[in-house]
């Protein structure tokens, strides 16, 4: 099994505050890693899929950058607001075709 | 509406019984995949499909069974054989190639008594 680790493992921030999360995986047979944002009593959503070393994406607040060469992707929230709470996954997707989830960053930003 | 569906949402089952888990979408995605997460954990796999008729060990398949003859449907069968069968599961699908974002369902939380 293909280890995919993340830290911290859980976060507790004030709301305005930034901050990040890494996520580390293996830098062989690299497809893909994915970022997914997972809400308490929904499903988990995509939030970026990256797949070429040095990507940099961004969406709103939320950005993430990628290098496979190293094995690692950050993902940055900037000006934590309330409903940025949630479990961030990252997911190492592997060129057979398998998706291995890290376990998860869980954020809590206080008002 | 597109989208996945599981059912239910919470199942009871005696020790030893087997359960099915239900799983469909109407994304006309062509692979489906089946996680489990205990708490403290992150989404570990069981059993994934890229295509009708084909399906593929994850990499905590034992115990479990499942079956892919309609694009639709992805049924995961919890066996008497899975030692420790109590977690929450999640359906998701994707469409091709492979790497595309996963599309996931709500969940079943099963609890075996």
């Amino acid at each position: 099994i293909l280890n995919v680790e993340q830290s911290p493992q859980s976060l507790h921030v004030q709301e305005g505050d930034s901050t990040n999360f890494t996520c580390s995986f293996p830098s062989s047979n690299f497809y893909a890693l994915h970022w997914y944002r997972w809400e308490t009593a929904k499903s988990p959503e995509a939030l970026f899929v990256m797949t070429l070393n040095g990507d940099e994406k961004k969406k709103g607040r939320i950005s993430a950058t990628l290098n496979t060469k190293e094995g690692y992707s950050y993902l940055y929230i900037k000006g934590s607001q309330p409903e940025d709470s949630a479990t961030y996954l990252c997911a190492f997707y592997n060129q057979g075709g398998k998706l291995i989830f890290g376990q998860g960053t869980e954020l809590s930003v206080k008002p | 509406d597109g989208g996945i569906t599981q059912s239910p949402k919470y199942l009871f089952r005696k020790e030893g019984q087997n359960v099915t888990l239900s799983c469909e979408q109407n994304l006309n995605h062509d692979a489906m995949y089946w996680y489990r997460q205990d708490p403290g954990q992150g989404l570990r796999l069981i059993y994934y499909s890229q295509i009708v008729n084909d399906f593929q060990k994850g990499d905590i398949a034992e115990g479990y069974s499942v079956s892919r003859e309609k694009k639709e449907s992805f049924p995961l069968t919890v066996t008497s054989a899975q030692k420790n069968p109590t977690a929450f599961y999640l359906c998701a699908s994707s469409p091709r190639p492979i790497g595309n974002e996963q599309f996931f369902g709500p969940g079943t939380r099963l609890t075996v008594l």
